[in-house]
C-alpha cells in the first residue's frame, strides 16, 4: 500500500462545476503539499499545509491531520485547470513523497 | 521571476550509452531534489543535496546513477550506462532550505532509452 494515496485517479467534469480531490495519507508527516502539474511536465507547488485550510484565488486546500486526509476543491472550474494534480507529504527533511496523481478534465 | 533551469529538455539516447542532466537552482536556494518521474506515476527522490554534500540519496541506482553539486550551486545527474527502464521524465528541484518550504521544480529532461 502506497504511503499517500489519491482518489479518484480520473476526473472529468464540465466547465462551472466544484471539483474535489481527495488525498489520504499513512506515516507522521510534518506538512501536505498539493502540486499541479500540466501537459509539458512542469511542475508548480500550489499549497503546503500543516493545518486547517489555505485559499488562493479559486482553490481550497483542506487537511484533517487527526484523520490523515486532505482535500483540494476548485469553485468554478475552467478547462484551463485541466491538469495533473499530485498531493505529497513531507516529514523530517523535506523529503516529499508524492501520491500517484489525479488527471482532471474539465470540458467547456 | 527566478526559475530553475534545467537542460536539456529531451535526450534520446541508446541503452548502454551514458547521458547526463543538468540544473541550475533559484539564487540563494540550499536544497536541490533529483525527482524522477516514471509515465503515469507521482515523482520520486532520487538524490537531495543541501548546499554541496548528499542528504538522501537511498533511492539512488548507485551502479549506474551518479549526482554532484560541486560549488554547491547546480547540479549533475548522470547515467552510465542507460538502461531501457531508465526511459522517465527527470525533475530538477530547489527550496530555501530543508524544512516546510515551498520546493520550486524546474520543466523537466524527458529521457528516452531506445
Amino acid at each position: 500500500k502506497n504511503e499517500v494515496e489519491q482518489s479518484p485517479q480520473n476526473l472529468t467534469a464540465q466547465e462551472g462545476e466544484f471539483i474535489t480531490i481527495n488525498c489520504s495519507y499513512s506515516v507522521g508527516i510534518s506538512a501536505l503539499h498539493w502540486l499541479q502539474q500540466h501537459p509539458g511536465g512542469g511542475i508548480v507547488s500550489l499549497f503546503m499545509l500543516s493545518s486547517g485550510k489555505k485559499k488562493h484565488g479559486r482553490l481550497i486546500a483542506t487537511i484533517n491531520i487527526q484523520e490523515k486526509h486532505s482535500s483540494l476543491h476548485i469553485t468554478a472550474s475552467h478547462p484551463r485547470d485541466s491538469a495533473v494534480y499530485i498531493c505529497a507529504v513531507s516529514s523530517g527533511a523535506q523529503k516529499l513523497v508524492f501520491g500517484q496523481g489525479t488527471r482532471l478534465t474539465i470540458n467547456p | 521571476e527566478a526559475e530553475v533551469a534545467q537542460s536539456p529538455r529531451y535526450k534520446i539516447t541508446e541503452k548502454s550509452q551514458a547521458v547526463a542532466f543538468w540544473c541550475d537552482p533559484i539564487s540563494g536556494h540550499a536544497t536541490l531534489y533529483w525527482y524522477r518521474q516514471i509515465l503515469g506515476q507521482g515523482p520520486e527522490l532520487l538524490v537531495q543535496f543541501q548546499d554541496e554534500s548528499v542528504v538522501d540519496d537511498s533511492q539512488l541506482p548507485k551502479d549506474r546513477f551518479s549526482a554532484e553539486r560541486l560549488k554547491g550551486v547546480d547540479s549533475t545527474l548522470k547515467i552510465q550506462p542507460a538502461e531501457l527502464g531508465d526511459s522517465a521524465m527527470y525533475l530538477c528541484a530547489s527550496s530555501l532550505g530543508l524544512l516546510l518550504v515551498l520546493q520550486f521544480f524546474g520543466p523537466g529532461t524527458r529521457l528516452t532509452v531506445l
